[in-house]
């Protein structure tokens, strides 16, 4: 089956620091999502980008189907954007989302 | 509107009962999945349910787990004769799966705790 690689596993930062976290797939897939878990465990819906650019305030994602990989870049990080942010591709031909292994952030006031 | 829920939040069962986790996916939303996710194994999917059509059921690690969705709706996963290792977080997830269109939208999640 398909392989989803996150990197950094973790990453600490200041609050203001910006970062680039990095999800690698091993075949062409149909969508990517990104999701940020919450300290409560729910899944919460960052990004739907099969590829592009797309930008939601702080955030932002780029995805190149290409070369098989996509990019989530925090900006002016803040405490709350701690947690783990996921990686998820989907074929359609699997019926299944597959995930990567989590970045685990920390942010620090 | 409305997302997607679950219930129980919480279930704490004792090794060898059966358990049964509901979800109620958006409205409107076709497709509907189940994933677990536990320490050692990160987040896998379980089963699959799109329409009227056969449930897609390659992710379920047992026997002792079905899973059925009633009327294209509301879905309940059963674990039966549950097993220490079957403590996890399940999750529930649907999606509209029109013109291409494949975002899943996930509930909050039962944590189950097999003692």
């Amino acid at each position: 089956g398909i392989q989803v690689e996150q990197s950094p596993p973790d990453l600490i930062l200041q609050e203001g620091a910006n970062s680039t976290l990095r999800c690698n797939f091993s075949d062409s897939v149909n969508n990517l999502q990104w999701f940020h878990q919450n300290p409560w465990g729910q899944l919460i819906n960052l990004f739907y980008i099969p590829s592009g650019t797309k930008q939601n305030g702080r955030l932002s994602a780029t995805t190149v189907a290409t070369e098989r990989y996509s990019l989530l870049y925090i900006s002016s990080s803040q405490t709350t954007d701690s947690g783990v942010y996921f990686c998820a591709v989907f074929k359609a031909a699997s019926n299944k989302l597959t995930f990567g292994g989590g970045t685990r952030v920390l942010v620090k006031p | 509107g409305a997302g997607v829920s679950q219930s129980p939040s919480n279930k704490v069962t004792e090794k060898g009962k059966d358990v049964e986790l509901r979800c109620d996916p958006i409205s409107g939303h076709t497709a509907l999945y189940w994933y677990r996710q536990s320490l050692g194994q990160g987040l896998e999917f379980l089963i699959y349910f799109q329409g009227n059509s056969a449930p897609d059921k390659s992710g379920l690690p047992s026997d002792r787990f079905s899973a059925e969705r009633t009327g294209g709706s509301v879905s309940t996963l059963t674990i039966q004769r549950t097993q220490q290792e079957d403590s996890a977080v399940y999750l529930c997830a649907s999606s509209l799966l029109s013109s291409g269109t494949y975002e899943q939208y996930f509930g909050p999640g039962t944590r189950l705790t097999v003692t």
